[in-house]
């Protein structure tokens, strides 16, 4: 079965350094995303990506963000400059039209920021 | 942000019976609903979903009921199984492949 794959599993950084999550959404989909799960807290949209742009984008996703496309199977989310507060689960999912609505979500990758 | 809300954060029941979740919301644009199961350490794994053109959606032993007019809906799952045990998670969106609003969470137990 298809899957969303994300890597690395478990990233340490320091805060101020820059940080890039990847992502290889499933292939045939067209829309992906970016999500957070804060520790305890809920899972949040950050950005929406579709046809190369961003779609939409919430409150938390400021400048230090970015997200890329840089190829047929990658996305990627960068922050620029790491923050104590950027520590997370940072969930890629992605989606296409069809007879189902549901974001199939890969494991996550796990952000430490010290 | 409370536009997706679950009330219970835990429910316990036993191997058998029924177990069931609630969602309220109240953005009345939402027009999809969905329930993901989420484990420690992975992404969340989708469930079952309705639209709001509909009230009641079954997918073996998952049903998920809408009540539009309480902007409220439920998951029931029947009967509950011990790998049922797990964190489960309403989401609404406002269309198709638009953002997800998750509510936060209830982690259900299901005892041998």
């Amino acid at each position: 079965e298809p899957e969303v794959t994300q890597t690395p599993s478990h990233q340490v950084t320091q805060m101020g350094q820059e940080v890039i999550l990847r992502c290889v959404p499933i292939s045939n989909h067209l829309y992906f995303y970016w999500y957070r799960q804060i520790l305890g807290q809920k899972v949040e949209f950050l950005v929406s990506f579709y046809n190369n742009e961003i779609s939409e984008k919430s409150e938390i996703f400021d400048d230090q963000f970015s997200v890329e496309r840089p190829d047929g199977s990658n996305f990627t989310l960068k922050i620029r400059s790491t923050k104590l507060e950027d520590s997370a689960m940072y969930f890629c999912a992605s989606y296409t039209p069809g007879t189902s609505n549901e974001q199939f979500f890969g494991p996550g990758t796990r952000l430490t920021v010290l | 942000d409370q536009q997706v809300k679950q009330n219970s954060p835990s429910l316990s029941v036993q191997e058998g019976r029924i177990s069931i979740l609630n969602c309220d919301y109240t953005n009345s644009m939402f027009d999809y609903f969905l329930w993901y199961k989420k484990y420690p350490a992975e992404g969340p794994t989708f469930l079952i979903s309705i639209s709001s053109i509909k009230d009641k959606n079954e997918d073996g032993r998952f049903t998920v009921f809408l009540n539009k007019s309480a902007k409220h809906l439920s998951l029931h799952i029947v009967p509950s199984q011990p790998g049922d045990s797990a964190v489960y998670f309403c989401a609404a969106s406002d269309a198709a492949g638009n953002k997800l609003t998750f509510g936060g969470g209830t982690r259900v137990l299901v005892k041998p």
